[in-house]
């Protein structure tokens, strides 16, 4: 299956500075979602996202559907530290079978106090 | 609590020794799936599940097994682990029309 392509890879910014994020793929998608993962834990739902161009938010989480529907982005305002982990999209292809995710290679996101 | 629970935790084998890691959830799910997480390869599906008795391969299911007898269960099964195996592993469930999976803690696995 397809990989989505995430960047930047990783991020290191100061505590304070606004993040984004983003993920593209060469094929339609109906749903793009955002995950985090902490350290030493499993990804989490941050954001869900079902139409092209919708634009949602999550405190200082902003993800956007993009209006091609083949890429997405995550924004974070004024990072703390506990903002740190790594960052996944995924979504699910118009030829979705059940409910296969595919997975964005994840953005590492280290945040200096 | 809704949860998703995996065992073991940490698992150091060797090549060729058969293992199994467990996976249950609580919330009545009908989806479940495994997944291996690797460095910058994100999460790559193993095996998924739609419901009781119903199996199908992800996209790297060479080397791995499942079961799902029971719809609260989904074991991954290494019936020869091999080095290229290292990896964390996770699963995860859903209700089979939604797109929020919850996911497990994770399984580090190494194999020698």
């Amino acid at each position: 299956g397809q990989q989505l392509n995430q960047s930047p890879q990783s991020m290191f910014i100061q505590e304070g500075e606004d993040v984004s994020m983003n993920c593209t793929s060469s094929s339609i998608f109906n749903t793009w979602l955002w995950y985090k993962q902490d350290p030493g834990e499993g990804p989490v739902l941050l954001i869900a996202l079902y139409k092209a161009g919708e634009l949602t938010s999550n405190g200082r989480l902003t993800a956007q559907f993009g209006i091609t529907r083949k890429d997405s982005f995550l924004n974070i305002s004024a990072s703390i530290p506990s903002d740190v982990g790594i960052y996944f999209c995924a979504g699910l292809p118009t030829n979705n079978a059940g409910n296969m995710l595919t997975f964005g290679g994840g953005t590492r996101l280290m945040v200096k106090p | 609590e809704a949860q998703v629970t995996q065992n073991p935790r940490y698992l150091i084998t060797v090549t060729g020794k058969k293992l199994t890691v467990t996976c249950s959830q609580n919330m009545n799910h009908e989806y479940m799936s495994w997944y291996r997480q690797d460095p910058g390869l994100g999460l790559r599906q193993i095996y998924y599940s739609m419901n009781v008795e119903v199996t199908d391969k992800g996209d790297v299911p060479e080397g791995y097994k499942v079961s799902r007898k029971e719809k609260r269960n989904f074991p991954l099964i290494l019936e020869s682990p091999s080095p290229n195996q290292t990896s964390l592993y996770f699963c995860a469930s859903s209700s089979l029309f939604r797109e929020t999976q919850y996911f497990g803690p994770g399984t580090r696995l190494l194999v020698l």
